[in-house]
C-alpha cells in the first residue's frame, strides 16, 4: 500500500521554468512533510519540509505547498536551473520519524 | 555533511549467502533506519532502531535483520541473499524532539545478488 503518491514520475523543464511535483498522502496522523533531493551517487538531502499548521513555506527558490483538506502538497522551484536536475522525493510522517517516501520524481533542467 | 558511514559501498554476492551491511554514525543520534531504494518505489523502510538494542519491523522486513549493540552502529543482515534484494541501501538516522529535526542519509551501498 502506497501510502504516499507522487507525480510526475520525470519532469522535463526549460532554465527559469517553474516545476511543480506533486504528492498525495492517505494517514491523517501524518504532520511533517519533509521534500529531499537526490543527485547522483548521493544519499537523499533534506531540502524543505513543513508542517500543518501552515499552507506554504518557501525557503530561497523553493516553495512547498500544503492542502491540508486535500490531504496534498506540492514543490515549487522557481527560476530552475540546471543544477536543480536531480530526484525529489516527498516524504510524510508522524513525528517527523518513520518517512513514508513517494516514488521520486526525476526532473531535468535544461540550459 | 552528517557523521554516517556505510559500508561497504558496493557489494556483488551470490544467492543464497548472507550479508551484512553496517552503518557507523558519529552524530549521537538516538534512531537509526535502513531504506531500501528501487526505480518506481522511492525508498521504503526496512528496519529502524529507537535506541540500542530496541528495534522494530519497517514496511519490507521480510528477508532481513538487523542489531544495534552500540549507538553508532547499526547493521543490517540479509540471511540469505536473494535476486530480489539487488538494491541500493541507505541508513539514516534522526534524533527526536527538536524544533527542526531532520533525518540525515548516509551515501547508500549497492548491492547486486547474482
Amino acid at each position: 500500500q502506497q501510502q504516499v503518491k507522487q507525480s510526475p514520475q520525470s519532469l522535463i523543464v526549460q532554465k527559469g521554468g517553474i516545476p511543480i511535483i506533486n504528492c498525495a498522502y492517505e494517514n491523517t496522523a501524518f504532520d511533517y512533510f519533509p521534500w529531499y533531493q537526490q543527485f547522483p551517487g548521493k544519499g537523499p538531502a533534506l531540502l524543505i519540509a513543513i508542517r500543518p499548521d501552515v499552507s506554504e513555506k518557501k525557503e530561497g527558490r523553493f516553495t512547498i505547498s500544503f492542502n491540508k483538506s486535500a490531504k496534498q502538497f506540492s514543490l515549487h522551484i522557481m527560476d530552475s536551473q540546471p543544477g536543480d536536475s536531480a530526484t525529489y522525493f516527498c516524504a510524510a510522517s508522524k513525528g517527523a520519524q518513520k518517512l513514508v517516501f513517494g516514488q521520486g520524481t526525476r526532473l531535468t533542467i535544461n540550459p | 555533511d552528517a557523521g554516517i558511514t556505510q559500508s561497504p559501498r558496493h557489494k556483488v554476492t551470490e544467492t543464497g549467502t548472507p550479508v551484512t551491511l553496517r552503518c557507523h554514525q558519529t552524530e549521537n543520534h538516538r534512531y537509526m533506519y535502513w531504506y531500501r531504494q528501487d526505480p518506481g518505489h522511492g525508498l521504503r523502510l526496512i528496519h529502524y532502531s529507537y535506541g540500542v538494542k530496541d528495534t522494530d519491523k519497517g514496511e519490507v522486513s521480510d528477508g532481513y535483520s538487523v542489531s544495534r549493540s552500540k549507538t553508532e552502529d547499526f547493521l543490517l543482515t540479509l540471511e540469505s541473499a536473494t535476486s530480489s534484494q539487488t538494491s541500493v541501501y541507505f541508513c539514516a538516522i534522526s534524533e527526536p524532539g527538536q524544533p527542526n529535526t531532520e533525518a540525515f542519509f548516509g551515501q547508500g551501498t549497492r548491492l547486486t545478488v547474482v
